[in-house]
């Protein structure tokens, strides 16, 4: 099992339609959840961090966090085709080390 | 705004040349990282520094060497290199449990 599972899709929905992007991860003791874009090509630049369990919202993203379940997931509402990249799931592990884990990502195509 | 820089950009190279590709920050962060993707791929840690004279081998097993002898600075070396380096290479930093902010990369094509 990875430690940071995501489905390498592609996910494609509508112009308009809200996306949703999950992340599974297998550290319980993970501190910090982060969720990149990347364009083809180019680095991966970041949307959103979330600590705490729960929603976080900004602008057209909301990042939710289930930490019993392990799990994170990215709502994008209102998708562009501007929004059509990849996106990484990232988590920094348990105290003591300070390495980030990426998950494989998930490309999303918004049809216009 | 993210301020971390790589050179060069685009490297062409012939097998068994050194190169070393470069990699600043101005934001004082203490941790560095350098991270290989093949296209479509995911991201492989390689190396990393939790600060000055401080390096870390990362998860994918690598032929290069960094050293960190300034806080902004941490160059990769590889001694020979080969068409299997034939990768991107990304540079990121970070301070604290904060977020890692990302180079524009060097795209290193070995022929």
């Amino acid at each position: 099992q990875k430690e940071v599972e995501q489905n390498s899709g592609p996910l494609s929905v509508p112009e308009g339609a809200i996306a949703s992007l999950n992340c599974t991860y297998s550290d319980r003791g993970s501190q910090s959840f982060f969720w990149y874009r990347q364009y083809s090509g180019k680095s991966p630049e970041l949307i959103m961090f979330i600590y705490s369990n729960g929603d976080k919202e900004d602008g057209r993203f909301t990042a939710q966090l289930n930490k019993a379940s392990q799990y994170v997931s990215l709502l994008i509402r209102d998708s562009q085709p501007s929004d059509s990249a990849t996106y990484l799931c990232a988590v920094k592990g348990t105290s003591g080390t300070y390495k980030y884990i990426f998950g494989t990502g998930t490309r999303l195509k918004v049809l216009a | 705004e993210a301020d971390i820089y790589q050179t060069p950009r685009y490297l062409v190279i012939g097998t068994g040349k050194k190169i070393t590709l470069e990699c600043s920050q101005t934001m004082g962060h203490d941790k560095m990282y350098w991270y290989q993707q093949d296209p479509g791929m995911e991201l492989h840690l390689i190396h990393y520094s939790y600060g000055v004279n401080s390096t870390e081998k990362g998860d994918l097993s690598s032929e290069s060497t960094v050293s960190r002898i300034r806080t902004e600075h941490f160059p990769l070396t590889l001694e020979s290199a080969r068409p299997s380096h034939t990768s991107q290479y990304l540079c990121a930093s970070n301070e604290g449990l904060a977020e890692q902010f990302f180079g524009p990369g060097t795209r290193l094509t070995v022929l």
